[in-house]
């Protein structure tokens, strides 16, 4: 199976920093890779699908972008609704998604 | 407006059974491959099953295979998980997600609230 791997598992932002977030895949998937964001008690929403297209309503400060096996979560400015955790999700398999383990953003 | 709602979900002994119900409005069920995802107590996200449109493919993660079957109801637009076997680890919100494709590509989208299965003596 393709295995997903999150960096950094945890980190400490303030309002308005740049926050970059990595997921790296165990082989090529391509830019078969989504992002979600996940608030405590929530269901996880769907922000980046393909790598880098944006799911309608997700505001312009979110981007994704891929290296190779590499693929980047970016929050431009972060605003305080920002603080979340954030999952990647590999498409490119045919017979079983696989999801990271997660980067929780949290307040400095 | 799209929507999943899942029920069923409870206290259970481990090595009873479970099954999970998910409601579907607001699109056409019968169109779309639906997928089950997991979640342990402060834990990240495991899917679990998919399911074809018409039922004729089914995957599963390999923590599950033989013990959970997933099944649809397209008339009742209804999606179902039946859990046998249950262990501890299995104890999670069990949520229901559509899996959407386009130009090849799939994500989850829309998610249900979720269900908590709980396994414990």
């Amino acid at each position: 199976d393709i295995q997903m791997t999150q960096s950094p598992s945890s980190l400490f932002a303030s309002v308005g920093d740049r926050v970059t977030i990595t997921c790296r895949a165990s082989q090529s998937i391509s830019d078969y890779l989504n992002w979600y964001q996940q608030k405590p008690g929530k269901a996880p929403k769907l922000l980046i699908y393909a790598a880098s297209s944006f799911q309608s309503g997700v505001p312009s400060r979110f981007s994704g972008s891929r290296s190779g096996t590499d693929f980047t979560l970016t929050i431009s400015s972060l605003q305080p609704e920002d603080f979340a955790t954030y999952y990647c999700q590999q498409s490119y398999s045919t017979s079983v998604w696989t999801f990271g383990q997660g980067t929780k953003v949290e307040i400095k | 407006e799209l929507q999943l709602v899942e029920s069923g979900g409870g206290l259970v002994q481990p090595g009873g059974s479970l099954r999970l119900s998910c409601a579907a409005s607001g699109f056409t069920f019968s169109s779309y491959w639906m997928s089950w995802v997991r979640q342990a107590p402060g834990k990240g996200l495991e899917w679990v099953a998919k399911l074809k449109q018409d039922g004729s493919e089914k995957y599963y993660v390999d923590s599950v295979k033989g013990r959970f079957t997933i099944s649809r109801d397209n008339a009742k637009n209804s999606l179902y998980l039946q859990m046998n076997s249950l262990r501890a680890e299995d104890t999670a919100v069990y949520y229901c997600a559509r899996d959407t494709y386009s130009y090849g590509y799939q994500w989850f989208d829309p998610w249900g609230q979720g269900t908590l299965v709980t396994v414990s003596s």
